[in-house]
Parts: C-alpha cells; sequence; structure tokens
C-alpha cells in the first residue's frame, strides 16, 4: 500500500448523476492531485492543492469540481458527465517544498489504486 | 511545445535479459526525471529519481541513466524476471515549475 487510499474502486454512473470520489492520504504530505487515465493517453494532471493553493488545468472541464478540506482528504465531484469522460481517476500526493528550495519544489508522487469511472 | 516521447510499442524480452526503455523530451530544462511503474488497473508506483547533475543512478536491478545534452533517459532493468513485466512511465518537473509531466509510458513484456 502507498499510504493513498482512493473510495469508490469502480462506479458506473449515468450522464444525469452527481457523484463524488475520494482520497485521504497518510502520508503527512502537504499536496494532492487529481489525474485522469484514458487508454493510450497519458496522465493528465487535471487539479493540484499545493501549499493550500488550487491550481487547475484550464482544459478541464466545469464538470469536474475538486474539494480539499484539509491537507489529508480531496474530493472530485461529478455532473452531468459524459461517456468520454470514463476513465480511470488516479489521487497523487507529495511533499511539496516552498518554490526556491534546492533541488526542486516537489518529489515523489505517491498514488492511490484509483477509480475506474465509466459513464453510460 | 513541450513533449515527451516514450517508445508505444511493446517491448519483449526473455527472461534473464536486460531490458532498456528510452524517454526522449524536447523544449524541457528538468531539474529532474522520475520513472514509475504501471500495473493494470493500479496507481503508478514512483521506482527511481535522477536530477539534472547526476549521470547515474542504481537500485538494485534498476539503472537510470539522464542526458541532458540528448535530452534522453535510459531505463535499464538487468536479469529481467516475469514479475517486471508492466507499464514503465517517466516524468518530468521543469525547472522552476511544481507539477510533473508524465509520457504515455512503455509496457514492458517480460517471457520465461
Amino acid at each position: 500500500e502507498t499510504g493513498v487510499t482512493q473510495t469508490p474502486r469502480h462506479l458506473v454512473m449515468g450522464m444525469t448523476n452527481k457523484k463524488s470520489l475520494k482520497c485521504e492520504q497518510h502520508l503527512g504530505h502537504n499536496a494532492m492531485y487529481w489525474y485522469k487515465q484514458s487508454a493510450k493517453k497519458p496522465l493528465e494532471l487535471m487539479f493540484v492543492y499545493s501549499l493550500e493553493e488550487r491550481v487547475e488545468n484550464n482544459s478541464v472541464p466545469s464538470r469536474f469540481s475538486p474539494e480539499c478540506p484539509n491537507s489529508s482528504h480531496l474530493f472530485l465531484h461529478l455532473h452531468t458527465l459524459q461517456p468520454e469522460d470514463s476513465a480511470l481517476y488516479l489521487c497523487a500526493s507529495s511533499q511539496e517544498k516552498p518554490s526556491g528550495t534546492s533541488g526542486g519544489s516537489q518529489e515523489t508522487q505517491y498514488f492511490g489504486p484509483g477509480t475506474r469511472l465509466l459513464v453510460l | 511545445s513541450q513533449k515527451i516521447e516514450q517508445n508505444s510499442e511493446a517491448l519483449n524480452i526473455q527472461e534473464g535479459k536486460t531490458a532498456t526503455l528510452t524517454c526522449n523530451y524536447t523544449n524541457y530544462s528538468p531539474a529532474y526525471l522520475q520513472w514509475y511503474r504501471q500495473d493494470p488497473g493500479r496507481g503508478p508506483v514512483f521506482l527511481l529519481l535522477i536530477r539534472e547533475n547526476e549521470k547515474e543512478k542504481r537500485k538494485e536491478r534498476l539503472k537510470v541513466t539522464f542526458d541532458t545534452t540528448l535530452k534522453q533517459s535510459l531505463f535499464h532493468i538487468t536479469a529481467s524476471q516475469p514479475a517486471d513485466s508492466a507499464t514503465y512511465l517517466c516524468a518530468l518537473e521543469a525547472t522552476g515549475y511544481s507539477t510533473l509531466t508524465f509520457g504515455k509510458g512503455t509496457m514492458l513484456l517480460v517471457s520465461p
């Protein structure tokens, strides 16, 4: 186990449903991420919460809405999704150093097992 | 635009041989490069990190090289085993940025 848990592991939803994905990290990290992984495509960064600041990928549709109530928990709220949103959604965490720190600002990311989402 | 390229075709090798995977990048000035392993239906797992001022890094049967002139990293698994079969991803953090960009990954199949 990597110390990052995700629920549910599998989710089937209709296009009119509203659901939420949950991620929890037990590593004491200060940054959390949502990625989308589709077949034959690289991991696509969706959202980052880092040092209590949210960074977005501007190409992510508004039907995806993240929430980070504290440094250990991260949610991805889903509403009116499309079939092309079917994918593996991965959560990750890392310990980010403040900018200007030598050695780079961010190191290893620890991933959860993912939620396999199917939108019908 | 920035690009990371990994061989999209699966690499098939025989058990006991050395597997070599390639990661090429363009329009990056990476502070460091990371390699991850991903099994089907699972999240990626970190393997090795190599910094821009390092030429080579080793961990047990794994070796990573980093050539910033060629803009390339090579990932080697010596004495490969069927359990090494997985998809291997390289990831870059560009200097001055705080997020990772991943390549598509290369699938490695080690046959007994």
